[in-house]
């Protein structure tokens, strides 16, 4: 079985504050893991992706996650937040022919 | 246009009523799924499936059907509705992991449709 944790259900930064957003998995297979973003009233899109090609990896809006086989975690990062990241994040997993596992998501308050 | 398309987008109906909410994508995916988001517990998976001749339960399919008509469309039911169904629904579409592309299982959504059971 595979499983994904995402650790604070809500968290707050300041405008220009680094975001740390964690996630920790779980799988018997080597995973695919994904960080997608969810805006109000909008369904959730792509934000990266790790496909083994790369432990670090890059994504849309200036964020990136680092793939730590050692820790099984996924953390997504930002250096400098900004108010258009407010949002809810959820850490995703699928491992081999298995259907895709969400975590129950981490929500970004940003404070001016 | 939209990949992902939902309909309806909102819809309030009362106990024990049937509802349909219905998918269609242009992705050209072999699979789809339907999602219910409820605040704090995340994205539960109700149904998937894999291509038009399979479909799967997922973790909450109690009280949903649905109904995979073609690879593009995928309709989720609700027999008898109820007041704890009331829930933000989305559909979903992907492609296998080491299918053409290099795909890796990224699932693409819809807006969501919002439904509330009176």
């Amino acid at each position: 079985a595979q499983s994904v944790t995402q650790l604070g259900s809500h968290v707050s930064v300041s405008e220009g504050a680094l975001v740390l957003l964690r996630c920790n998995y779980s799988s018997s297979v080597p995973p695919y893991l994904f960080w997608y973003v969810q805006y109000p009233n909008q369904g959730l899109q792509l934000l990266l992706k790790y496909t083994s090609a790369a432990t670090l990896v890059k994504g849309i809006n200036g964020f990136e996650a680092e793939f730590k086989k050692s820790e099984t975690s996924f953390h997504l990062t930002k250096p400098s937040a900004h108010m258009s990241d407010a949002a809810e994040y959820f850490c995703a997993l699928s491992g081999g022919y298995q259907k895709v596992t969400f975590g129950t998501g981490t929500k970004l308050q940003v404070i001016p | 246009d939209a990949d992902v398309t939902q309909t309806p987008r909102n819809r309030i109906t009362k106990t024990g009523k049937r509802i349909m909410l219905e998918c269609s994508q242009t992705k050209g995916h072999d699979r789809m799924y339907w999602y219910r988001q409820d605040p704090g517990l995340g994205l539960r998976l109700i149904y998937y499936s894999f291509d038009v001749k399979d479909i799967n339960k997922g973790e909450i399919s109690d009280g949903y059907s649905v109904s995979r008509q073609a690879q593009a469309k995928f309709s989720l039911s609700l027999e008898s509705a109820i007041p704890n169904q009331t829930a933000l629904y989305f559909c979903a579409t992907s492609d296998p992991p080491g299918s053409s592309g290099g795909s890796t299982d990224t699932q693409y959504f819809g807006p969501g449709t919002r439904l509330t059971v009176l």
